[in-house]
């Protein structure tokens, strides 16, 4: 089975410039997660969405970040604009709708971005 | 005071040491705790979960001591291919869907 897929692998970009991450979750899950981790704050979570709405985006730095996901399988991640304290590894993760308690989730590889 | 709180490390043992790693958490309403594995420029993964009662899974042991609010993996006979960041997770109360990570223990074990 397919597992997370995010795109691109790898971004550079310079500052002001917009940035879309693109995140396809595993098929039947209902939750979609974007997190960011740098060395110095490691994994912190942006926003989730469950069954394609947003749940919580007090994680979102400000309003240059927005998130979407316009259907079960499709989720957007956009800068704009970028800035170099941007620069960190996106992931996406998925997980299914469980038991109170079952909270795998599964991850993406991740976007590495590098805002010059 | 951060959530989740972790020793960074490095930890550098030998092949066939024990090592452990304990990990803190501050909201004593938290309710599921986990420990995922992070290979370098790698994305985490699920090692396993944690329960009251302490689980066992081949050579790794987890153990939660809610009084204290600590967690600990504790990881027996050492692998070179246990070299890796160790990631303390927490479910923070019982209506929410979030997790927050601690921001890793790196491991690295020496021939």
């Amino acid at each position: 089975d397919a597992g997370v897929i995010q795109s691109p692998r790898h971004e550079v970009t310079e500052m002001g410039q917009e940035v879309t991450l693109r995140c396809k979750p595993i098929s039947g899950h209902d939750y979609l997660f974007w997190y960011r981790q740098t060395m110095m704050r490691g994994l912190e979570l942006l926003i989730y969405f469950n069954n394609n709405v947003p749940i919580d985006d007090s994680g979102m730095p400000e309003d240059r970040f927005s998130a979407k996901m316009p259907n079960a399988s499709f989720s957007t991640l956009k800068i704009q604009p970028s800035e170099p304290r941007d620069s960190a590894v996106y992931f996406c993760a998925s997980r299914r709708q469980g038991a109170q308690g079952y909270n795998e989730q599964f991850f993406g590889p991740g976007t590495r971005l590098t805002v010059l | 005071r951060k959530e989740v709180e972790q020793d960074p490390g490095p930890f550098n043992v030998p092949e066939g040491a024990t090592v452990a790693f304990n990990c803190t958490y501050s909201n004593s309403a938290s309710q599921s705790f986990f420990w995922y594995r992070q290979d370098c420029r790698k994305e985490p993964k699920l090692l396993m979960s944690v329960y009251s009662s302490g689980n066992e899974d081949g050579r790794f042991t987890a153990q939660l001591n809610r009084a204290s609010q600590y967690i600990s993996l504790l990881i027996r006979d050492s692998k070179l291919s246990d070299s890796a960041t160790y990631l303390c997770v927490v479910n923070p109360r019982h209506n929410t869907d979030k997790l927050i990570f601690g921001t890793g223990t790196r491991l690295q074990v020496f021939p």
